[in-house]
């Protein structure tokens, strides 16, 4: 079993839909989830941290996390072009290495 | 507050030859991740250092390679010997230490190494 699983995709919506991309880890004893976006031939990006159970908004980005589950999402609403992206999801426990799952590659189509 | 750099951005060597990879952290952050992605792959751990200290080197192999995070100066990321499967990107984080590790980490830009 992968520590932290995504599925690859491709994850293809319209523009203006809600994109939802999923994520599950293997240790309990993971602490923090993020989240990141990476373009292709770029470096990854942080954009969003999330650290406890529920819901964390940011503009058109929502995350959840369910730790009982050990599941964590990320929703982006009113998706655009830009958003076209490999999104990746990432766990950490103190003293412990950040890892991240292999990506889910969405295309916003316009 | 200038963002993790990394240098060269692009190097190129010869089998055989060394590479060195350097990363210098944001200001302020005490915390270095190393990782390697191939071409359409995911990003592989390699090292998790602090500064004077390797804290998780379970993702780095066995030979050829070594890190270090020195008391002065940036992160280094050494290939010996390098081979053409060590063509790829490598990436540098950086993070404030955190004890309850809820700690951001924010990436450079990456060096492409190609081995010809």
């Amino acid at each position: 079993q992968k520590e932290v699983e995504q599925n690859s995709g491709p994850l293809s919506v319209p523009e203006g839909a809600i994109a939802s991309l999923n994520c599950t880890y293997s240790d309990r004893g993971s602490q923090s989830f993020f989240w990141y976006r990476q373009y292709s031939g770029k470096s990854p990006e942080l954009i969003m941290s999330i650290y406890s159970n529920g819901d964390k908004e940011d503009g058109r980005f929502t995350a959840q996390l369910n730790k009982a589950s050990q599941y964590v999402s990320l929703l982006i609403r009113d998706s655009q072009p830009s958003d076209s992206a490999t999104y990746l999801c990432a766990v950490k426990r103190t003293a412990r290495q950040l890892t991240f799952g292999s990506g889910t590659q969405l295309t916003v189509l316009p | 507050n200038a963002g993790v750099m990394q240098n060269p951005r692009h190097l190129v060597r010869r089998r055989g030859q060394e590479a060195r990879l350097r990363c210098s952290p944001m200001k302020g952050h005490s915390h270095v991740y190393w990782y390697r992605q191939l071409p359409e792959e995911g990003l592989k751990f390699m090292v998790y250092l602090q500064k004077e200290n390797i804290i998780d080197e379970s993702g780095m192999p066995k030979e050829r390679f070594s890190a270090e995070f020195p008391k002065e100066g940036p992160s280094i990321l050494r290939i010996q010997q390098v081979v053409r499967g060590d063509s790829a990107a490598y990436f540098c984080a950086s993070s404030p230490q955190n004890r309850e590790g809820t700690t951001e980490a924010f990436f450079g830009q990456g060096t492409r190494l190609t081995v010809v």
